[in-house]
C-alpha cells in the first residue's frame, strides 16, 4: 500500500529556531505534495502545494522543498503562532489523497 | 470569504445511517470539486470521498466504498455525504473541504469547514 511517512512525530523547539519536518513517500510522487498546519480544535490550513509553492497569505518563513520520495517543510524562524501540528499530503487529482501521520511541534 | 458549514452529525448505532450536509458560501460552488475528509486521534487525517464540479465523477476511499455516497446540489451550494451501514471505525470528525483548483480538481484543499462529529456506538 502507498504510504506517506512523516518524521519526527513530535518536535520540541524554541521561538526563533529553524525547524525542518520530513515527509517520505513509499514511491515516487514527483512534486504532488501539500503541507497543512492544524491548531487544536481547528481545521487544517493549507501552507504549501506542489511541494514548494507557498499558498497565498502564508508567511514567507514557511518553505517547502523536495521531489520524488523525500520532502521537507522548513520554518526559518519559529514564531509563537507556529506551535501546532503539521501534515503532509500526496495528491494527484484522480486517486485517493494520502496524508502523513502528522508532526506535533511543541514549545521546548 | 469562503465559508463551509457542516451539519447532520451525532450519535448513531452501528448499522444505521446518517446524512451529512455542507453549506458553502463565498465562492462559486459550481466551479469546484468538493471533498469529505475525516480525522480521528488514532488514524489521523483520511480522505473519504470527492465529487467533481458537475457530479460527473465521484471517488471513495476503500474503507467506505459501497457504504457512503457523495452528492452535491449546485443550485443550493450544498454538499452531502450519505453514510449507510455505519461501523464503530467510522467514528470521526468529518470535514467538508474545497478543492484548491477550479474545474479539474486536484485533491488538495484550500478551505475547510469546522468539522462535525460522528460517533458510531451502541
Amino acid at each position: 500500500d502507498f504510504q506517506m511517512t512523516q518524521s519526527p512525530s513530535t518536535l520540541s523547539a524554541s521561538v526563533g529556531d529553524r525547524v525542518t519536518i520530513t515527509c517520505r513517500a513509499s514511491q515516487s510522487i514527483g512534486t504532488w505534495l501539500a503541507w497543512y498546519q492544524q491548531k487544536p480544535g481547528k481545521a487544517p490550513n493549507l501552507l504549501i502545494y506542489k511541494a514548494s509553492s507557498l499558498e497565498s497569505g502564508v508567511p514567507s518563513r514557511f518553505s517547502g522543498s523536495g521531489s520524488g520520495t523525500e520532502f521537507t517543510l522548513t520554518i526559518s524562524s519559529l514564531q509563537p503562532d507556529d506551535f501546532a501540528s503539521y501534515y503532509c499530503q500526496h495528491y494527484n487529482g484522480y486517486s485517493p489523497a494520502t496524508f502523513g501521520q502528522g508532526t506535533k511541534l511543541e514549545i521546548k | 470569504e469562503v465559508q463551509l458549514a457542516e451539519s447532520g452529525g451525532g450519535l448513531v448505532q452501528p448499522g444505521r445511517s446518517l446524512r451529512l450536509s455542507c453549506a458553502a458560501s463565498g465562492f462559486t460552488f459550481s466551479n469546484y470539486a468538493m471533498h469529505w475528509v475525516r480525522q480521528t486521534p488514532g488514524k489521523g487525517l483520511e480522505w473519504v470521498s470527492g465529487i467533481n464540479w458537475n457530479s460527473g465523477n465521484m471517488g471513495y476511499a476503500d474503507s467506505v466504498k459501497g457504504r457512503f455516497t457523495i452528492s452535491r446540489d449546485n443550485a443550493k451550494n450544498s454538499l452531502y455525504l450519505q453514510m449507510n451501514s455505519l461501523r464503530a471505525e467510522d467514528t470521526a470528525l468529518y470535514y467538508c473541504a474545497k478543492d484548491a483548483v477550479a474545474a479539474t480538481g486536484t485533491f488538495y484543499f484550500d478551505s475547510w469547514g469546522q468539522g462535525i462529529l460522528v460517533t458510531v456506538s451502541s
